[in-house]
């Protein structure tokens, strides 16, 4: 069975602090996802790579980084978190020639204090 | 810019009865249509797409028809069951505007299904 694997499900940090949230997929997908999920604004697109080492800013880049060092791995980093990206993160993986995600992750629900 | 413009939820069904989430796009081009479900405590899941005019895209007893016409892609199922509960979520492409087809995701619906 296809997998997306999000390290943590509930995440809990302080303001100012640097924040990673790892994904995991074990389909050898060449493209990866990262979403934020907000009640009444749907998933709203922060990173996407395309290739280990590409990536590409979506609609709200802004506060995050992205890692691909490897092609199974895909990271977001909140380089120093605010109560702002208090949110649901999902990830997600498709492969080459589907850009539109096709396997998401259970998300991981981060509270910043 | 495109969007996506979904029913507002929470809909709540009795079982078997038959179910209709309304879906309604702007889009300047010829976007991709899609269908997400979302179960409780889970990922988003592709339940169905259709890739051009008066396609449909169905599955597991889903069905929604890309109507350009009406710039519609409604999700219908003829008889719902307690396990469809979920947020179903309408999605298009943005085809060419970036290097990646770009999604757009509407807000979401909430089903709830009673026994």
């Amino acid at each position: 069975d296809v997998k997306v694997t999000q390290s943590s499900r509930y995440l809990v940090k302080r303001t100012g602090e640097k924040v990673f949230l790892e994904c995991v997929q074990d389909m050898d997908h060449e493209n990866m996802f990262w979403y934020r999920q907000d009640p009444g604004l749907g998933l709203r697109l922060i990173y996407f790579s395309y290739d280990v080492k590409m990536k590409e800013k979506g609609d709200i880049p802004e506060g995050y980084s992205v890692s691909r060092e490897k092609k199974e791995r895909f990271s977001l980093i909140l380089e120093s978190a605010s109560t702002n990206q208090t949110s649901m993160y999902l990830c997600a993986s498709s492969p080459a020639g589907a850009v539109q995600p096709q396997h998401f992750g259970d998300g991981t629900r981060l509270s910043i204090l | 810019g495109d969007s996506v413009t979904q029913m507002e939820g929470p809909v709540t069904l009795s079982e078997e009865a038959f179910l209709t989430i309304n879906c309604t796009y702007t889009a300047t081009g010829y976007p991709s249509l899609f269908w997400y479900v979302q179960y409780p405590g889970e990922g988003l899941q592709l339940l169905l797409k259709a890739t051009k005019a008066d396609d449909k895209g169905s599955n597991k007893g889903f069905e929604a028809t890309y109507r350009k016409e009406t710039t519609s892609f409604h999700l219908e199922k003829g008889s719902v069951q307690v396990s469809d509960s979920a947020v179903y979520f309408c999605a298009l492409t943005e085809n060419g505007r970036t290097s990646y087809d770009k999604v757009i995701f509407g807000p979401g619906t909430s089903l709830s299904v009673i026994p």
